[in-house]
């Protein structure tokens, strides 16, 4: 099994909809981060958490909120959806060292129509 | 602020080519180092990294050095195969509160031809 997950992997919604996407891990993380990814401009950081009380914006989180629910869950939501927002999603989770690694889930391909 | 500078792609190169992907990066302080791979329809996985001044990161053939000196983190592979075909991303850690924040670079596209 996936070390982390990402629901749903691909959605179509219309402008103005609200839409959650998930993030699940079983690596016993703290720290967890969603990006997004849009081509030609690398992995974008929206929102990150270093425990369940601590939630942090990155560089582009507006129009966006996000939920840590538990230890290995947060999700990140798109208030209401807007076409600029259509990109690949990524959720990723860290250990507590400095200088450790990012573990990535799948992503999730949203279109905004 | 801290940043990464890649490579434009794309790179088409022919099997058992050697390959160079170069990346420079600006930061205060002293980063580790990392470079990700993304192989189509998948998320990010980490190909190699290194964490101080002239340590060489080394995986499935690809090796990187960390240049302090010159600040770049250039990636290498003697001879690629077209399993490498990917998109490879640069990126250094950004300290913040004692945990890392990950910045990347844009992203460089490899595709081999057989």
């Amino acid at each position: 099994d996936a070390d982390v997950t990402q629901t749903p992997r691909n959605r179509i919604t219309k402008t103005g909809k609200r839409i959650m996407l998930e993030c699940s891990q079983t690596k016993g993380h703290d720290r967890m981060y969603w990006y997004r990814q849009d081509p030609g401009l690398g992995l974008r950081l929206i929102y990150y958490s270093f425990d369940v009380k601590d939630i942090n914006k990155g560089e582009i989180s507006d129009g966006y909120s996000v939920s840590r629910q538990a230890q290995a869950k947060f999700s990140l939501s798109l208030e209401s959806a807007i076409p600029n927002q259509t990109a690949l999603y990524f959720c990723a989770t860290s250990g507590a060292g400095a200088r450790d690694e990012q573990f990535f889930g799948p992503g999730t391909r949203l279109t905004v129509l | 602020g801290n940043s990464v500078t890649q490579m434009e792609g794309p790179v088409t190169l022919s099997e058992e080519a050697f390959l160079t992907i170069n990346c420079t990066y600006t930061a205060t302080g002293y980063p580790s180092l990392f470079w990700y791979v993304q192989y189509p329809g998948e998320g990010l996985q980490l190909l190699l990294k290194a964490t101080k001044a002239d340590d060489k990161g080394s995986n499935k053939g690809f090796e990187a050095t960390y240049r302090k000196e010159t600040t770049s983190f250039h990636l290498e592979k003697g001879s690629v195969q077209v399993s490498d075909s990917a998109v490879y991303f640069c990126a250094l850690s950004d300290k913040a509160r004692s945990a890392s924040k990950i910045i990347f670079g844009s992203g460089t596209r490899l595709s081999i031809r057989p």
